[in-house]
């Protein structure tokens, strides 16, 4: 059973369009999380929510829009997408607290040409 | 901002050697966590230690923490080519707004 899924898994677009990326967690968790990787690898929070609830929002644009149906599902919308935005975002979950490791899915690559 | 560096940025070694990778980090934390990334998947949580542990041990993994120079180190012994992947350290902020701060990652290569 896939713990933390995300679909697409890969993402071809052109500049201004707008996409979703869906994330699932089958773990119970009340935390779930959306990350950027970018080409370096280097992998930086861009949201958390906490049973439906924004708690971290990193200074990203408001391009982008997360939005957590249910403390199972976090999902990611994207508007007038940039070359910049390429990269590959990773979902995460967790229970909530300070010392609880993350659960990360597979990762959507996203590429904007 | 960056909180974690990860040296050294890439690592080869053989078969059967000892790997070790060391993490600054710059203000205080709760918790550092090292995840394993292999090529074109996601983050896989290996260890976590607390700030007020020095050691921890699992399997074939061995973390220290130093608070007092802000710096930890993961060794894995016995290394195989499985091992081979990115290695991340990932530090845990304190309060309700719990956050993850990863370094860039050390590439471990492992030669058969």
């Amino acid at each position: 059973d896939t713990a933390v899924s995300q679909t697409p898994k890969y993402l071809v677009t052109q500049m201004g369009n707008d996409k979703s990326i869906k994330c699932e967690q089958n773990l119970g968790h009340d935390t779930m999380y959306w990350y950027k990787q970018d080409s370096k690898k280097f992998l930086k929070i861009m949201f958390s929510y906490n049973n439906k609830e924004l708690i971290i929002n990193e200074t990203v644009p408001n391009r982008f829009s997360p939005k957590s149906p249910d403390k199972a599902h976090l999902n990611l919308h994207i508007n007038s997408l940039e070359l910049g935005d390429s990269a590959v975002y990773f979902c995460a979950s967790s229970q909530l607290g300070d010392s609880y490791e993350q659960y990360f899915g597979p990762g959507t690559r996203l590429t904007v040409t | 901002s960056q909180q974690g560096e990860e040296d050294p940025q890439a690592l080869s070694i053989q078969e059967g050697e000892n790997a070790t990778m060391n993490c600054s980090y710059k203000t205080s934390i709760n918790n550092l966590q090292w995840y394993r990334q292999n090529s074109g998947r996601g983050l896989v949580h290996l260890i976590l230690i607390r700030s007020n542990e020095r050691e921890k041990h699992s399997g074939r993994l061995r973390v220290t923490l130093d608070t007092s120079k802000k710096s930890s180190s993961l060794l894995i012994t016995a290394s195989r080519a499985a091992d081979t992947a990115s290695y991340f350290c990932a530090t845990g902020s304190r309060g309700s707004n719990y956050k993850l701060t990863f370094g860039k990652g050390t590439l471990l290569t492992v030669n058969p």
